[in-house]
């Protein structure tokens, strides 16, 4: 099956700056990689996603790039500020299949 | 604000006891999942509902019974647990193509954090 590997598992940024979470997978035919933002106390919320026809996307001050043939995928958040703090999962799948498959998660603290 | 909304946000209950963890949704999906997430670590999938119908169990122990009585909601029968069953129960739901379930976009709850005494 699927494996997604995820790092750094903590991240501490001072407020301002950017923070970058890389995921690695490994099966070559998951072509739908979405990233989460959970924090404390709540659900995990989608925040971005990508799929494989693509290598970059940007929403405001959130990014996410993929490689497909590195099968690696990156989360970039410029400019962060402290409700930036949560923890993150990136996660991969196969489009219109039923499983996600999720990193361990990241744990992004801003310091203000 | 989520649009899955899920009930209750906690419950204490003992080894023998029975109950319910309820979910709904009226965003018009008809793919529903449950997921049991640890603390720190990510959701590990439970079952799948496509079209009302159980899809989807990843072998998960039978003291663990869902149900779907609609297309809007979505039921966690609990049994028998034990205290290693503690953790916080998600749910949530998305739009299936091609007849089946649809992993994309997914669209988690708050969660329900269950502590098995």
């Amino acid at each position: 099956g699927e494996n997604v590997e995820q790092h750094p598992s903590t991240l501490s940024v001072q407020e301002g700056d950017s923070a970058v979470i890389k995921c690695t997978y490994s099966d070559s035919a998951s072509n739908y990689f979405p990233w989460y933002k959970q924090e404390l106390g709540k659900g995990p919320q989608l925040i971005i996603d990508i799929r494989s026809n693509v290598g970059e996307k940007k929403d405001q001050r959130i990014a996410v790039t993929l490689n497909k043939t590195a099968k690696h995928f990156s989360l970039h958040i410029t400019e962060t500020q402290p409700e930036d703090s949560a923890v993150y999962f990136c996660a991969a799948s196969i489009w219109r299949g039923y499983k996600l498959s999720f990193g361990a998660g990241t744990t992004v603290t801003v310091r203000a | 604000d989520t649009e899955v909304t899920q009930t209750p946000k906690h419950l204490v209950m003992g080894m023998t006891n029975k109950k319910s963890l309820k979910c709904e949704q009226h965003m018009g999906h008809r793919a529903m999942y449950w997921y049991k997430q640890k603390a720190k670590k990510p959701p590990e999938l439970m079952f799948v509902y496509s079209y009302e119908k159980l899809s989807i169990n990843e072998s998960v122990p039978s003291r663990f019974s869902p149900e779907c009585p609609n297309s809007s909601l979505l039921n966690l029968h609990l049994h028998a647990l034990q205290p290693e069953d503690s953790a916080l129960y998600l749910c949530a739901s998305s739009q299936p193509g091609g007849g089946g379930p649809v992993a994309g976009e997914l669209f988690f709850g708050e969660g329900s954090r269950l502590t098995v005494l």
